[in-house]
């Protein structure tokens, strides 16, 4: 089976521009997560996004935001970047069956870059 | 909330037992999971404990007690491709339930 895509691989944009992440989860999987992991640090929790609703946010400013589609596919879009946005973004996905732990399976990630 | 905490590195040579320790503070969860993450590559599930108790898989084992908020990563025979990092995980079973990742365990693993 396919696993999670994530595009585009690099990315590098300026202070102030706008920037739109996308993710395609497993097939079958409903769940979609989005993490930052800055560089040499742990994975900080973004988004989840589960039958196209927003089930949680983490603890982010509001110019990041993003949505999931009817095929679960999803989105992350960053406003008015900064500096210290510049770090890899991961998205996962699972099968989300209420209470329990699914294992969340990431895609490799998109870099980016803020120059 | 919860915050996890674990040993920043660890360092050991091939063939070897290494434990990686999660301790945590939090009101409460779902389980503890493992996730390993090789330089510039994405995060990979390895383990899950939704109960007390070890959880073997191969070389890896994973082990968790509610009751001391402590859970460990057992990785045996210890492999050169071993050398990753590993993060601990959990689930908050509060409202709106939140992921947290610990900080990560960067292990090397010496000929």
């Amino acid at each position: 089976e396919a696993g999670v895509t994530q595009s585009p691989t690099h990315l590098i944009k300026t202070r102030g521009q706008q920037v739109t992440l996308r993710c395609s989860p497993i097939s079958g999987h409903t769940s979609v997560y989005w993490y930052q992991q800055a560089l040499g640090l742990g994975l900080q929790f973004l988004l989840w996004y589960d039958e196209g609703e927003e089930r949680n946010r983490g603890n982010f400013p509001p110019r990041f935001s993003g949505r999931q589609f009817p095929n679960y596919s999803s989105e992350l879009n960053v406003n008015a970047l900064e500096l210290e946005d510049s770090a890899l973004y991961l998205c996962a996905s699972s099968r989300e069956t209420g209470v329990s732990n699914q294992p969340q399976h990431f895609g490799d990630g998109t870099r980016l870059s803020i120059l | 909330g919860q915050s996890l905490e674990q040993p920043s590195e660890v360092t050991a040579v091939e063939g070897a037992i290494v434990q990686i320790n999660c301790t945590y503070q939090t009101s409460g969860f779902y389980g503890l999971s493992w996730y390993q993450q090789h330089d510039g590559g994405a995060p990979t599930f390895l383990s899950y404990n939704a109960l007390d108790g070890l959880e073997e898989t191969g070389r890896f084992s994973s082990f968790l007690s509610r009751s001391d908020s402590y859970g460990y990563l057992l990785l045996q025979e210890l492999q050169m491709k071993d050398s990753a990092s590993y993060f601990c995980a959990v689930r908050d079973r509060g409202y709106g339930q939140n992921f947290v990742f610990g900080p990560g365990t960067r292990l090397s693993v010496l000929p």
